[in-house]
């Protein structure tokens, strides 16, 4: 079945450092999500990237689909304590309506 | 103004119990998902309901069973629980159209003896 892979794990950075994940994918996907969970709370969706090469901004995040749509990065310039938490990937196969969510990348951010 | 709630946050139950946990969406969406999250924090999805019908089955053992009286409410029983069930528990649902972006309810901990 399809797996999607991130890494790393964890990170530790000092405020004010760049902070990237990288998420990748056994199969070719139709579209990613990407989602927010800080510690004892639950994902929020923070954005999809559709179209192979795509690369979309939200303030200080940036996001990146790759070429072939089978791997995807998070950046995060300038690391802030609100930045802190477990950022992860979601693919979806065509056709399917199910997600599946990469391992997850937790961040932690020292002031 | 809850988005999507879950009933109950914390659940201590012993090995062998039945057990079930609610879940409620004012969000006006058509779809419905039941995610399990275990210790290492991996999310993976269980069951999901469009319109009270049910589209995404994973493998996931009979002792669960999903309900979803209608759009708004998906409830998951479980039967005959084991240690292995202890994790987060969490609902979510997604608006119509081609994003299915998910909006995840708080979680319930369950917590098996």
């Amino acid at each position: 079945g399809q797996q999607v892979m991130q890494i790393p794990q964890y990170q530790h950075v000092q405020e004010g450092e760049d902070f990237t994940t990288y998420c990748n994918s056994s199969t070719t996907l139709s579209n990613i999500q990407w989602y927010k969970q800080r510690p004892g709370g639950h994902p929020v969706f923070l954005i999809q990237l559709v179209k192979s090469g795509e690369v979309k901004k939200q303030k200080r995040l940036t996001f990146q689909f790759g070429e072939a749509k089978k791997n995807s990065s998070l950046h995060i310039t300038a690391t802030q304590t609100t930045d802190v938490g477990t950022y992860f990937c979601a693919g979806r196969n065509t056709g399917r309506r199910a997600l599946t969510f990469g391992s997850g990348t937790r961040l932690q951010v020292q002031p | 103004d809850t988005a999507v709630s879950q009933t109950p946050k914390y659940l201590v139950t012993q090995m062998g119990n039945d057990k079930s946990i609610k879940c409620e969406q004012n969000l006006g969406h058509d779809t419905m998902y039941w995610y399990k999250q275990d210790s290492k924090k991996f999310l993976k999805i269980m069951f999901s309901y469009n319109n009270k019908e049910l589209i995404i089955n994973e493998t996931v053992p009979n002792r669960f069973s999903p309900k979803s009286p209608d759009k708004a409410h998906l409830n998951l029983h479980i039967n005959s629980l084991e240690l292995g069930d202890s994790a987060v528990y969490f609902c979510a649902s997604s608006p119509p159209g081609t994003v299915y972006e998910q909006y995840f309810g708080p979680g319930t901990r369950l917590t098996v003896t």
